[in-house]
């Protein structure tokens, strides 16, 4: 199986800050027939249900801010926040879908400090 | 638009069985693969199973292999968790999601609300 470590588990900085997220896979998911990432990430906010933001490791889903982009490639994987808003208070998990189990990271909480 | 409705939860008695629904709407049910994914109470995301678009395969996590099964049901463009033998870890809030294609190693597009499954006696 394929274990996820995302880092930090808790972050808090004030609006307009930079934010960064890591996430490792315990062995690559790159895909060479097609040269994908198979790894998105997700945000949840209470009471919500997880919602896709990125896809194929940097793909913006459609009606997710630009201020949200993600990068890495075959183990080492990040979600970047340009410029924090209120409205970004989440947890943010990544997620492997290159094999069964699709494991999820353990989550990053989010704050505004 | 697409939509995923989940039904079925509740308060269960340790070894007992509970069916978990997930409707569908807004897309060919049939073209793709859906997913089960719980969380337990304040805890993180834990992949369950998932079926293939025509329902020839499925796939589980080991934490429910062999009390879990996955089916959908075309005519009723529903998915179903048949959940046996239940313990208490298996508490938690369990979504449905569809995949981005209808491969199965996809990203998960379109996510239910969830219901929540309560074991205890």
């Amino acid at each position: 199986d394929i274990v996820m470590t995302q880092s930090p588990e808790y972050l808090a900085l004030s609006l307009g800050e930079r934010a960064t997220i890591n996430c490792k896979s315990s062995r690559s998911v790159l895909y060479s027939y097609n040269n994908k990432n198979y790894l998105a990430w997700y945000q949840q906010t209470p009471g919500q249900p997880p919602k896709l933001l990125i896809s194929w490791a940097s793909t913006r889903e459609s009606g997710v801010p630009d201020r949200f982009s993600g990068g890495g490639s075959g183990t080492d994987f990040t979600l970047t926040i340009s410029s924090l808003q209120a409205e970004d208070v989440a947890v943010y998990y990544c997620q492997q879908y290159y094999q069964t189990p699709c494991s999820f990271g353990q989550g990053t909480k989010l704050e505004i400090k | 638009q697409v939509q995923l409705v989940e039904s079925g939860g509740g308060v269960v008695q340790p070894g007992r069985s509970l069916t978990l629904s997930c409707a569908a709407s807004g897309f060919i049910f049939d073209d793709y693969a859906m997913h089960w994914v719980r969380q337990a109470p304040g805890k993180g995301l834990e992949w369950v199973a998932v079926i293939w678009y025509d329902g020839s395969n499925k796939y589980y996590a080991d934490s429910v292999k062999g009390r879990f099964t996955i089916s959908k049901d075309f005519a009723k463009n529903t998915l179903f968790l048949q959940m046996d033998s239940l313990r208490a870890e298996d508490t938690g809030v369990y979504y449905c999601a569809r995949t981005e294609t209808g491969y199965y190693l996809a990203p998960f597009d379109y996510w239910g609300q969830g219901t929540l499954v309560t074991v205890s006696s």
